[in-house]
């Protein structure tokens, strides 16, 4: 397809246990983003990928959080030592940067759903 | 940094009534914004944007937006909601310079009876 894909859909984990979320985005997109979303609350930037250049990871909520990202391509969250807090639904989108005044129209993928017992 | 304000966070309508949901903004700069959908089991998907220019910005299935850059606000209306608008919906601002990563709202709960 030509949408943004996730993987797992869901995932329950056990406290402690680290986890691995990936994220296919859509082919030619050079900007990627991860966010978090709560039972009940907004979207909360965690991440961002644009091309080569280093990520803004000022949304990561702590060092167990981190990201990576192949060139234009694939991206995995990793999660160490998973928290019952850490539990949320998890969504990737992808954009085309072509102002860089400007914020992007994203195109979200349908996220993976974390519980952590 | 902006933030977004969303003031509604559960509507509940018939069909048919008018739907109006309130997005207030804080943002210092060249402001973009957003409103994004996600109905039942689909992905959020963009609704309607504005970034410059007729600040009545009009959307998918019958959606429009007004800016009023004195009010910081970007509220959605519809005149007449149907059962499928039934849907969570975001608000979202960015802008220029390095805010354009967009900051979303809590959302809006939306339900319209049939």
């Amino acid at each position: 397809g030509a949408g943004v894909s996730q993987s797992p859909s869901n995932k329950v984990t056990e406290k402690g246990k680290d986890v691995e979320l990936r994220c296919d985005p859509i082919s030619g997109h050079t900007a990627l983003y991860w966010y978090r979303q709560r039972l009940g609350q907004g979207l909360e930037f965690l991440i961002y990928f644009q091309g080569n250049s280093a990520p803004d990871k000022s949304g990561l909520p702590s060092d167990r959080f981190s990201a990576e990202r192949t060139g234009e391509s694939v991206s995995t969250l990793t999660i160490q030592r998973t928290q019952q807090e850490d539990s949320a639904v998890y969504l990737c989108a992808s954009s085309l940067r072509r102002d860089p005044n400007r914020s992007d129209t994203q195109y979200f993928g349908p996220g993976t759903r974390l519980t952590v017992l | 940094a902006q933030s977004v304000s969303q003031h509604n966070h559960h509507v509940i309508l018939s069909e048919a009534a008018s739907l109006e949901l309130g997005c207030n903004y804080s943002y210092g700069g060249t402001v973009n914004l957003f409103w994004y959908v996600q109905y039942p089991g689909q992905h959020l998907q963009l609704l309607l944007k504005y970034f410059s220019g007729d600040p009545l910005v009009k959307g998918i299935k019958g959606f429009e937006a007004e800016f009023i850059k004195s009010k910081f606000s970007f509220n959605l209306r519809k005149p007449s909601v149907q059962w499928s608008d039934t849907a969570e919906y975001f608000c979202a601002v960015g802008g220029s310079g390095g805010s354009y990563i967009p900051t979303f709202g809590r959302g809006t709960s939306l339900i319209v009876h049939p």
